[in-house]
């Protein structure tokens, strides 16, 4: 079984500031995949970022990127430059891999309320 | 390209009444996902199904049902609805990132 936690129920940041999103996770499987996912007030599931367990570099998509730090089992969301647009809900994820290709669902965090302040 | 599309977007049910809610997606994904979101929490699996014929039962799978009719649809059944069963239910799709629909947004009365 796996665990998600995400200490920060809810976070104000001025806009144009760095924002960092904290995730740490609880696994036994060797092979899984962290994922972070934006959900703005209209309530759409929005993926953002995708890290393998086995991937060596952090992963970076646009001003997103991810801090994975295996051994602490933590794979914090950062936000460089926010925006106004940047406010929703954050979640983080994660599913296991098996042996064969076989994959089930995702185990989601409670989230983090991110607020961008002009 | 629609992506995964959801029906109903919104329903009122009573205790005990019967309702589908119906999935598909057009991206010829194998793997295909059903959620509930409830206030406060983030989602949970509800059922999956692997590939077409197979389903499995994921964390809530309590008082549902599922169906996956082929390789573009996953339907989900609730048979006699509680008002526990008052969430916004998200179907997904894909193996590795998962492509989500819009939602459903059922409240049971």
């Amino acid at each position: 079984a796996q665990k998600i936690t995400q200490t920060q129920p809810g976070m104000f940041v001025q806009e144009k500031e760095a924002v960092t999103l904290d995730c740490t996770y609880d696994t036994s499987d060797p092979s899984y995949g962290l994922f972070w996912y934006k959900q703005p007030s209209s309530g759409e599931m929005i993926f953002l970022i995708y890290q393998g367990s086995y991937d060596q570099q952090n992963a970076t998509e646009g001003r997103y990127s991810l801090n994975f730090q295996k051994a602490r089992k933590s794979a914090n969301l950062v936000i460089s430059a926010s925006q106004l647009g940047d406010s929703a809900m954050y979640f983080c994820a994660m599913r296991a891999y098996y042996s064969g290709g076989g994959a089930d669902g995702l185990t989601f965090g409670k989230g983090t309320h991110l607020i961008i302040q002009p | 390209n629609a992506g995964v599309t959801q029906t109903p977007k919104f329903q009122v049910l009573k205790t005990g009444q019967s309702m589908t809610l119906q999935c598909a997606q057009d991206m010829n994904h194998n793997s295909m996902y059903w959620y509930r979101q409830d206030p406060g929490m983030g989602l949970r699996l509800i059922y999956y199904s692997a590939s077409e014929g197979t389903t499995d039962k994921g964390e809530v799978p309590n008082g549902y049902n599922v169906s996956r009719l082929n390789k573009r649809e996953f339907s989900l059944r609730l048979e006699s609805a509680a008002p526990s069963q008052t969430s916004v239910y998200f179907c997904a799709s894909g193996s590795y990132e998962q492509y989500f629909g819009p939602g459903t947004r059922l409240t049971v009365t």
